[in-house]
């Protein structure tokens, strides 16, 4: 089985630049994460999707960060205008199992992004 | 704040010793407990999870759970140098929010 999909692995762009982050989770998740991990702030939710609705959206910083999820297989993070510090590690996860079960998330390989 | 509180490190443990590594979290209604294995330049990949107080073994790990002490351990034995990574705890809180901590790093030495 195919297991979540990201795509750019790397970016880099200039300040003031659009970028767009996306992602393919498992075939049968319902539930779908966008992560942001630096060195001093860890593990960051961003926002999570159950079915294709955005749920949570109280860790996405500020409004320059958007994310859509048009159907269940595709899901997009969108910086724009992109600054310095949002440099960092952008993960996606997706799971199927809600309750007690939240946590046996399954990780995309990262969209390194770096905001010159 | 809810919190999940982690020694980052760096542990080093000789290879073929039992490595521990230890994890705290406020929330005393949590519920259900995670441990991930990141490597350096990966994306975390969950290596056990627990849910009632106790020990859970898998292979040559093992999780352990106190509630009442509210800390949560992972046991790694016969340490191998593929086991040198960062390990992040995760902790479901009473609301079902998963709550990570900071990462203990690793490091076997042969």
């Amino acid at each position: 089985d195919a297991g979540v999909i990201q795509s750019p692995r790397h970016e880099v762009t200039e300040m003031g630049q659009e970028v767009t982050l996306r992602c393919k989770p498992i075939s049968g998740h319902d539930y779908l994460f966008w992560y942001r991990q630096t060195m001093m702030r860890g593990l960051e939710l961003l926002i999570y999707f159950n079915n294709n609705v955005p749920i949570d959206d109280s860790g996405m910083p500020e409004d320059r960060f958007s994310a859509k999820m048009p159907n269940a297989s595709f899901s997009t993070l969108k910086i724009q205008p992109s600054e310095p510090r949002d440099s960092a590690v952008y993960f996606c996860a997706s799971n199927r199992r809600p309750g007690v079960n939240t946590g046996e998330l399954f990780f995309g390989e990262g969209s390194r992004l770096t905001v010159l | 704040q809810k919190e999940v509180e982690q020694n980052s490190g760096p542990l080093s443990v000789p290879e073929g010793a039992i490595a521990s590594l230890n994890c705290t979290y406020s929330d005393r209604g949590s519920q259900s407990f995670f441990w991930y294995r990141q490597y350096s330049g990966k994306s975390p990949e969950l290596i056990m999870s627990i849910y009632s107080n106790g020990d859970k073994e898998d292979g040559r790990f093992t999780a352990q759970l106190n509630k009442a002490s509210q800390y949560v351990s992972l046991l790694i034995r016969d340490s191998q140098p593929s086991d040198s990574a960062t390990y992040l705890c995760a902790v479901n809180d009473s609301n079902y929010q998963l709550i990570w901590g900071a990462g203990t790093k690793l490091i076997i030495k042969p």
